[in-house]
């Protein structure tokens, strides 16, 4: 099992819509939680970050925590075609606070 | 701040060829990392400083690759014998323990063997 998990995608919106973007992992000393957007040919730029159950927004960006069920989503609010990119989630563990990444989501929304 | 600076941006190389890459990290942050990404996948850990001091290597990096951070400020990651297989883009991210820990990458330089 890979340690971070994103399966689904790519996903397509329509503009105005929601985009639930989902990850798993399998660590559960994973401390720190993140998603990066990257655009093609560009490289990871941090837009959240999450470290306690429950939810985080900012602006249109909601990031939900369930250390439980080892689960990680991202939530997008009135989709714009500016947010067309991949998006990786990523999780650290121990004290170097490496990241482990998950090969990434691609979402596409559609004007 | 300036932003974690790479260079070069893009690197054509023949395979067998050494290559070398330079990182200068976000000023102060006493943590730099490298990174491997190839196309349709997430970045991949390589390696990982504090300071000047290498404190941890992936598995992926084999003894082709060699990473340095003298006096702990940039970094170089160097390529010997390159192959095909390691064309790729090679990021550098920093962090500083004030700042939460939070990693910041730079620009990327991509490798291309042919």
């Amino acid at each position: 099992q890979k340690e971070v998990e994103q399966n689904s995608g790519p996903l397509s919106v329509p503009e105005g819509a929601i985009a639930s973007l989902n990850c798993t992992y399998s660590d559960r000393g994973s401390q720190s939680f993140f998603w990066y957007r990257q655009y093609s040919g560009k490289s990871p730029e941090l837009i959240m970050s999450i470290y306690s159950n429950g939810d985080k927004e900012d602006g249109r960006f909601t990031a939900q925590l369930n250390k439980a069920s080892q689960y990680v989503s991202l939530l997008i609010r009135d989709s714009q075609p500016s947010d067309s990119a991949t998006y990786l989630c990523a999780v650290t563990t121990g004290a170097n606070s490496k990241l482990t990444f998950g090969k990434g989501i691609t979402l596409s929304v559609r004007p | 701040d300036t932003g974690v600076s790479q260079d070069p941006r893009h690197k054509i190389t023949k395979r067998g060829q050494n290559v070398t890459f330079r990182c200068d990290p976000i000023s102060e942050h006493n943590r730099l990392y490298w990174y491997r990404q190839t196309l349709g996948q997430g970045p991949e850990f390589l390696t990982y400083f504090q300071n000047e001091a290498q404190l941890e290597k992936s598995r992926l990096l084999s003894d082709r690759f060699s990473a340095e951070r003298p006096k702990g400020s940039f970094s170089t990651l160097e390529i010997q014998r390159t192959e095909q297989g390691d064309s790729a883009m090679y990021l550098c991210a920093s962090s500083h323990r004030r700042t939460g820990n939070t990693i910041y990458f730079g620009e990327g330089s991509w490798l291309t063997v042919v």
